[in-house]
């Protein structure tokens, strides 16, 4: 998947625990996305970063939090699961700037919220 | 309020039976409609750029095309390797990307 590493894969977690997916790239990108994909609603973004602590909200950002601590990994987390976010969560990367924002995707964390 | 539909949600073509795919748009600012591909269990992979209208890319069995509202996917002859959902998505001046529900096609041999 072109440098992009999604972890973990597949989590199943309880109502009311924190979760922490973690998206990991060796292209040196500066822009990286979280977009959540549900049945009925396409890719929807949560947050994105265009720089080392430099993020900013997406379209379904309530309930997630980010961090970019280096330009490598990005890391979203849920403080505190619902079930509204039972989902698939896939990384994005991009090199926005050329005029076209082509994302490279990751193969996706499947979370589970019971 | 930026927004992508695309039609049909599912298409059953027999192999070698050419159809389109519907992507229609109402945007601010249209800076680029891409295509992807997205296949059962994985993240989606790109496979197209469109600037303008009139614009027309081909790779293989498929060709996209822009108008000021809407595009297609033409697909000329498919197999069943081109079974996969394929997701059309419009880029702004606004520098965020808004991703239509999808098409699934499935390509029976």
């Amino acid at each position: 998947d072109a440098g992009i590493t999604q972890s973990p894969r597949h989590k199943v977690t309880e109502t009311g625990t924190p979760v922490t997916l973690r998206c990991h790239q060796t292209e040196n990108h500066r822009y990286m996305y979280w977009y959540r994909q549900d049945p009925g609603h396409g890719l929807r973004l949560i947050h994105y970063s265009y720089g080392v602590k430099d993020t900013d909200k997406g379209e379904v950002s309530d309930g997630y939090s980010v961090s970019r601590s280096k330009t490598e990994d990005f890391l979203l987390t849920l403080e505190s699961a619902t079930s509204s976010q039972t989902s698939v969560y896939f990384c994005a990367i991009s090199e926005q700037g050329s005029g076209a924002n082509v994302l490279t995707f990751g193969a996706g964390s499947r979370l589970t919220v019971l | 309020e930026d927004q992508v539909t695309q039609s049909p949600e599912a298409l059953r073509l027999q192999e070698g039976e050419s159809s389109s795919l519907n992507c229609s748009y109402t945007v601010s600012g249209l800076r680029g409609l891409f295509w992807y591909r997205q296949d059962p269990g994985k993240g989606p992979e790109f496979l197209f750029t469109l600037y303008s209208a009139g614009e027309e890319k081909e790779k293989e069995r498929l060709k996209a095309t822009l108008t000021k509202k809407e595009s297609f996917l033409h697909i000329t002859a498919p197999k069943p390797e081109d079974s996969a959902t394929y997701l059309c998505a419009v880029h702004t001046n606004a520098g965020k990307s808004t991703f239509g529900d999808g098409t699934t096609l499935t390509v029976k041999p």
